[in-house]
């Protein structure tokens, strides 16, 4: 089965820091790759996708892929509260497959 | 600006009844999918739909069938809900093309069957 991992516990950041995260996949096959945001009792929103390899940024958001290592990661610059919530990986060819998510807490 | 709406954003069944959960998206959108998520477990999908009246099982479809009778809608049947399919139920669309594009969710339907 396609898998999608993400291993780091609960990240804790202080506002205006940078929270990072990481993401490996099993389909070498992948060509889609995108970044989903979660807040508590709601559904996932997309907030990044990218499908070559390098950088992709979009406000404080940055999106990275290396498709030889079949890892994708994302940057979160300048930390707000608001970005308090779970982060879902998700990466595929014909199907996407999910990771369980990362939850991220900013503190005031 | 796409939109995914869900019949229920709570449900309470019965063990042993049967649920219907629907889906409507509102961008003619082809693709269409049902997924549960749990903790601990992440989302996982069920069935999808690349056309009307096409479905194919995904990852865990035992206890579940679909229909889809028209292109907007998507519907997810529990034939007899037991307990352990209390969960959240995410729909989800993509664009004609490639089914691993961009997924637009809905709200979300929380079931819990007692």
């Amino acid at each position: 089965q396609k898998e999608v991992e993400q291993n780091s516990g609960p990240l804790s950041v202080p506002e205006g820091a940078i929270a990072s995260l990481n993401c490996t996949y099993s389909d070498r096959g992948s060509q889609s790759f995108f970044w989903y945001r979660q807040y508590s009792g709601k559904s996932p929103e997309l907030i990044m996708s990218i499908y070559s390899n390098g950088d992709k940024e979009d406000g404080r958001f940055t999106a990275q892929l290396n498709k030889a290592s079949q890892y994708v990661s994302l940057l979160i610059r300048d930390s707000q509260p608001s970005d308090s919530a779970t982060y879902l990986c998700s990466a595929g060819n014909n199907r996407l497959a999910f990771g369980k998510g990362n939850q991220v807490v900013v503190i005031p | 600006d796409v939109k995914v709406t869900q019949s229920s954003r709570y449900l309470v069944k019965r063990t042993g009844e049967k649920v219907f959960l629907e889906c409507v998206q509102d961008m003619d959108h082809e693709n269409m999918f049902w997924y549960r998520q749990d903790p601990g477990l992440g989302l996982r999908l069920i069935y999808f739909s690349y056309d009307v009246k096409m479905k194919e099982k995904g990852d865990i479809p035992e206890g579940y069938s679909v229909s889809r009778e028209k292109k907007e809608r998507f519907s997810l049947i529990l034939e007899s809900a037991s307990t352990n399919q209390t969960s959240m139920y995410l729909c989800a669309s993509t664009p004609a093309g490639e089914l691993a594009d961009t997924q637009y969710f809905g709200p979300g339907t929380r079931l819990t069957v007692l």
